[in-house]
């Protein structure tokens, strides 16, 4: 089972300051296979990069992906107050999915 | 638009098994797409169970494996998820999610989730 570990685990930043969230696997993920979503509270993850670095449908270009073998990135330009939230990396491989354990993003 | 509701007891006793629905409206069931039970324990992050291809073949975690069964019902448009043997650590709010496909091997499409509690 491919391990997906996330960091940092909480992120404090302001609105318009760049992020960048990491994920790293314990071994190789195809770049096809590596996700990821935001999480509000009392919501359900929402879909924002797949493949790496295509944007899903309705996410703003603020957002996107990069990385590849066991390293990847989310980056989020310039935040915005509704962009504070959970984010999870989940990557698909040998019939099984397996996600982060999230990176927290914060109002500082 | 796709949209997916979970639906079953949000409350099931220790030992027992715990039985969701997950009806899709705005899509068929029977299109080129995986549909999935992602679980996820209060406070804590997000774990895959297992999915399901309109054909009735299915994949499950290693993990629940034993416990996990995952059917479709295609006349109803509506997939289900038991799982058996519960213990408190079952406790969770359990998600259906729509595999994107095109070979996406990411969720698109999720329901808004169910509480499902393990308690006596």
């Amino acid at each position: 089972e491919i391990v997906l570990t996330q960091s940092p685990g909480t992120l404090s930043l302001s609105p318009g300051e760049r992020a960048t969230l990491s994920c790293r696997a314990s071994q190789s993920v195809s770049s096809n296979y590596l996700a990821w979503y935001q999480q509000k509270p009392g919501q359900a993850p929402r879909l924002l990069i797949y493949g790496t670095s295509s944007r899903a449908t309705g996410i703003p270009d603020r957002f996107s992906g990069s990385g590849s073998g066991t390293d990847f990135t989310l980056t989020i330009s310039r935040l915005e107050p509704e962009d504070f939230a959970v984010y999870y990396c989940q990557q698909y491989g040998s019939s099984l999915y397996t996600f982060g354990q999230g990176t927290k993003l914060e109002i500082k | 638009q796709v949209q997916l509701q979970e639906s079953g007891p949000g409350l099931v006793k220790p030992s027992g098994t715990l039985s969701l629905t997950c009806a899709v409206s705005g899509g068929s069931i029977s299109s080129s797409n995986w549909w999935s039970w992602v679980r996820q324990p209060p406070g804590k992050g997000l774990e895959w169970i297992g999915e399901i291809y309109h054909s009735a073949t299915t994949n499950y975690n290693p993990s629940l494996k034993s416990r996990v069964t995952i059917s479709v019902d295609k006349s109803k448009n509506q997939f289900s998820l038991k799982l058996s043997s519960v213990t408190a650590a079952d406790t969770a709010v359990y998600y259906c999610a729509r595999e994107g496909g095109g070979n996406s091997a990411s969720f698109d499409y999720w329901g808004q989730g169910t509480l499902v509690t393990v308690s006596s």
